[in-house]
């Protein structure tokens, strides 16, 4: 069975300052990774997945985020956000049988 | 395009009733999950239909049931409501397989038991 872990619930940082966003993974097979965000009120919208190929990812709005298979993590990073990156993000991880599992969440806040 | 709709977007019900969730996905989409979100628990998935057949389903109790009809869209079902299923309930929809295509989930269904 696959698992998910969100190391950090809530990260509060500044506006145009860098942030990352930790995720850590275990499975037993090989994974597909993934990045939502769900903005207040809304339903998830996906920022990025990893299936194969380059490790390091790119995604919409200006994130990307790095599969590192011996630490089996897959941080979430941006150089420099704004307030309307102020939402939840959530992890998944995926076997690609069907088994998909979601993190806990974590809850960025960008202050003015 | 248009996106994953969900009806109704609230819902207020007592205990012990039942409830149908309805949801239609994007054009083109044959696989269609279901997810509970809750504070305390966060999102956890209820079942994945995928042409007319549940081909996967989460640890939830027999009082929680779905099925998805010919054109791809789907129902989900609560018997009995208790005040733990108090929730919001999102649908997603996929092209064939959740496991690797991109989800597009619908605003959701905020369900409140009373």
């Amino acid at each position: 069975a696959q698992s998910v872990t969100q190391l950090d619930s809530q990260v509060p940082v500044f506006e145009e300052a860098p942030v990352e966003l930790r995720c850590n993974y275990s499975s037993s097979v090989s994974v597909y990774l993934f990045w939502y965000v769900q903005y207040p009120n809304q339903g998830l919208q996906l920022l990025l997945k990893y299936l194969s190929g380059s490790t390091l990812v790119k995604g919409i709005n200006g994130f990307e985020a790095e599969f590192n298979k011996s630490q089996t993590s897959f941080h979430l990073r941006k150089p420099s956000v704004h307030i309307s990156d102020t939402a939840e993000y959530f992890c998944a991880v995926s076997d690609g049988n069907n088994d998909m599992r979601f993190g806990a969440g974590t809850r960025l806040t960008v202050k003015p | 395009k248009a996106g994953v709709t969900q009806t109704p977007r609230y819902l207020i019900k007592t205990r012990g009733q039942q409830v149908t969730l309805s949801c239609s996905p994007i054009s083109g989409h044959r696989s269609v999950s279901w997810y509970q979100q809750t504070p305390g628990q966060g999102l956890q998935f209820l079942f994945e239909y995928f042409s007319e057949t549940q081909r996967n389903k989460g640890n939830f109790p027999g009082r929680f049931s779905g099925r998805q009809f010919s054109n791809s869209r789907s129902e989900m079902n609560v018997s009995t409501l208790e005040l733990g299923d108090s929730a919001l309930y999102l649908c997603a929809s996929s092209f064939q397989d959740r496991a690797t295509d991109t989800q597009y989930f619908g605003p959701g269904t905020r369900l409140t038991v009373l």
